[in-house]
């Protein structure tokens, strides 16, 4: 079974500065892999996501992503970070067959702008 | 524009009473979910449905119901036997794998 791992549970970043959010997954094969964003009492929301085309992924907002096999991972980036970008993150893993169920989320890191 | 509808926003349950969230696609979308998520612990799959009629037990099904009687509509009911449904409850859907999933906007239940 797939699994995901996002390193920090909470991240905190000044005004203007990097945001950087880590993902890794588990898997033999590359599956498909997505960052969506949620704010508070929303749903969650499509960042962005990986399908085997380019491996560095432009989304909404800024944000960007890079599809690393090497390191089994799809790191979450913006190189300069807004108020407005404070919201839970989350990264997640499809199996690229058709199950029906194979979408798999990692635990989420929310991350807090520092003005 | 197509989307996923939850109703109601906010929704309150005394002790030992069912209830049951909305949930509307018009995405054509052929399956849909039903997670429930508590602060730090992510999203948690409750039931799924692929198809019209069928629908599969996730991680956390006990205590829990679901219908699958129209393409469109995927009800959850929280019953009796859910000891502990305070939370925050969200409904998407998909269709192929790669497009990811499609979320409403979530119902917010608590116990009172």
């Amino acid at each position: 079974a797939q699994s995901v791992t996002q390193l920090g549970s909470h991240v905190s970043v000044s005004e203007g500065a990097l945001v950087l959010l880590r993902c890794n997954y588990s898997s033999s094969v590359p599956p498909y892999l997505f960052w969506y964003v949620q704010y508070p009492n929303q749903g969650l929301q499509l960042l962005l996501k990986y399908t085997s085309a380019a491996t560095l992924v432009k989304g909404i907002n800024g944000f960007e992503a890079e599809f690393k096999k090497s390191e089994t991972s799809f790191h979450l980036t913006k190189p300069s970070a807004h108020m407005s970008d404070a919201a839970e993150y989350f990264c997640a893993v499809s199996d690229r067959g058709w199950t029906g169920n194979q979408f798999y989320f990692g635990t989420g890191t929310s991350l807090t702008v520092i003005p | 524009d197509g989307g996923i509808t939850q109703s109601p926003k906010y929704l309150f349950r005394k002790e030992g009473q069912n209830v049951t969230l909305s949930c509307e696609q018009n995405l054509n979308h052929d399956a849909m979910y039903w997670y429930r998520q508590d602060p730090g612990q992510g999203l948690r799959l409750i039931y799924y449905s692929q198809i019209v009629n069928d629908f599969q037990k996730g991680d956390i099904a006990e205590g829990y119901s679901v219908s699958r009687e129209k393409k469109e509509s995927f009800p959850l009911t929280v019953t009796s036997a859910q000891k502990n449904p305070t939370a925050f409850y969200l409904c998407a859907s998909s269709s192929p794998p790669n497009y990811g999933y499609t979320f409403g906007s979530g119902t917010r239940l608590t116990v009172v």
